[in-house]
């Protein structure tokens, strides 16, 4: 699977949108782009996956840029709760395993 | 019913003892998984079951025991543990055998090896 890379750390004032990016510069045709998140104390919360378009659901979009190098999930009106670690996963059609980085740790601030 | 739920949410053991972590799912899945989580670090794979049968085995101490009784139901059972594995031990499921699904995660067990 290809790797990501996601800054370590990010803060972002609450009721504005959170962008957090990630870059996968070596991602293949048939590997799709999976965002989870990890609020404290709790197990890893699915958001959205995609693969050459945008997506979104009521939890966030997701920006894949063209050449599909790197993408940016955007929490559009960030809370207090949207405090976590959000991992940015790249995964190949019908792969078992779901391998998670190091993340970006989010904070919103009041 | 969207939950994973894992008993017990925190288990404390000496280096002795034999427990077991137990994990339940009640939304028809096809595939369960143990992740790993030491502090600050993220979620590491242990194993993967499909449909009832070990998939993955990622290379995991055999104090670790794995059993998948029947499809709801995924145990790890803990013998002859060390310190070093005091974790946060994560269950999952997904509907579909490969991770292109969503997987669903439980809030974890806290284990403490003495």
């Amino acid at each position: 699977d290809a790797k990501t890379t996601q800054p370590p750390s990010m803060d972002c004032a609450e009721g504005r949108a959170a962008n957090l990016p990630c870059n996968h510069s070596t991602i293949s045709g048939n590997e799709y782009v999976y965002w989870y998140r990890q609020i404290h104390s709790q197990g890893p919360q699915y958001i959205i996956h995609g693969l050459k378009n945008n997506e979104t659901n009521e939890m966030a979009s997701l920006i894949i840029t063209e050449d599909r190098k790197s993408s940016t999930l955007i929490l559009p009106h960030a809370t207090l709760r949207d405090t976590a670690v959000y991992y940015c996963i790249v995964i190949v059609e019908g792969a078992q395993k779901l391998v998670f980085g190091q993340g970006t740790r989010l904070t919103i601030n009041p | 019913d969207t939950e994973v739920t894992q008993t017990p949410k925190h288990l404390v053991m000496g280096m002795t003892n034999k427990k077991s972590l137990k994990c339940e799912q009640h939304m028809g899945h096809r595939a369960m998984y143990w992740y790993k989580q030491k502090a600050k670090k993220p979620p590491e794979l242990m194993f993967v079951y499909s449909y009832e049968k070990l998939s993955i085995n990622e290379s995991v101490p055999s104090r670790f025991s794995p059993e998948c009784p029947n499809s709801s139901l995924l145990n790890l059972h803990l013998h002859a543990l060390q310190p070093e594995d005091s974790a946060l031990y994560l269950c999952a499921s997904s509907r579909e055998t490969s991770a292109n699904g969503e997987l669903f995660f439980g809030e974890g067990s806290r284990l403490t090896v003495l």
